[in-house]
């Protein structure tokens, strides 16, 4: 069954500090990988899109990573500010359907001050 | 521009009312979604719409309708509620079903 399971569930760092999100996949035949934003009460907003070639993406202190043998991706986030307190959520989809995608359950980043 | 925008923002509905979810989409995208979000869950997929006047069942369709009324518009309906379908529901569009979707800012329904 095509799954994604994200890790930790949450997480609480101080302002300033880096911090990494896990996102491990079982969907078979892969087609991207995508890492979303999403803040409370608002819809998700798409941070990255990584296709198996791609190993590394960057979109500012965002960093995403990927190892389609493993499938395995990281999102890495630099010198955290308040206004990244939010759910990131891993996103994959399958080669064989290009609108049915596989969400994980997200991961909650608090930033404290 | 708007981008992908949605009526109501909030809504409670009694057992067995009925009610349309509506979407509109100004970035001439041709494929439109519909999700639902529940605690602790990924986004579950409801129905799509992969082109104008085309409509296919995602992974949870039972218990709701769909109409994909322009290129522009992509409507949920929900014919008979049932407190199971109490969630915030999503719609979003992208060029095409491999491109990044773009979300709105959800709607947000109690079923009593």
């Amino acid at each position: 069954k095509n799954q994604v399971e994200q890790s930790p569930q949450s997480l609480i760092i101080l302002e300033g500090k880096n911090c990494t999100l896990q996102c491990n996949y079982t969907v078979s035949p892969f087609s991207n990988l995508r890492w979303y934003k999403q803040d409370t009460g608002r819809g998700p907003v798409s941070l990255t899109i990584m296709t198996f070639s791609e190993n590394t993406k960057s979109n500012g202190r965002y960093t995403a990573t990927l190892d389609a043998d493993t499938k395995q991706s990281s999102l890495h986030i630099t010198a955290s500010q308040l206004s990244d307190s939010a759910s990131y959520i891993c996103v994959v989809s399958a080669r064989d359907s290009n609108y049915q995608l596989i969400w994980g359950a997200g991961t909650k980043l608090i930033i404290k001050p | 521009n708007a981008g992908v925008t949605q009526t109501p923002k909030f809504q409670v509905l009694k057992t067995g009312q009925s009610m349309t979810l509506q979407c509109a989409q100004d970035m001439n995208h041709n494929s439109m979604y519909w999700y639902r979000q529940d605690p602790g869950m990924g986004l579950r997929l409801i129905y799509y719409s992969a082109s104008e006047g085309t409509t296919d069942k995602g992974e949870v369709p039972n218990g709701y309708n769909v109409s994909r009324l322009n290129k522009r518009e992509f409507s949920l309906r929900l014919e008979s509620a049932a407190p199971s379908q109490t969630s915030v529901y999503f719609c979003a569009s992208s060029e095409h079903g491999v491109n990044e979707q773009f979300f709105g800012p959800g709607t947000r329904l109690t079923v009593l």
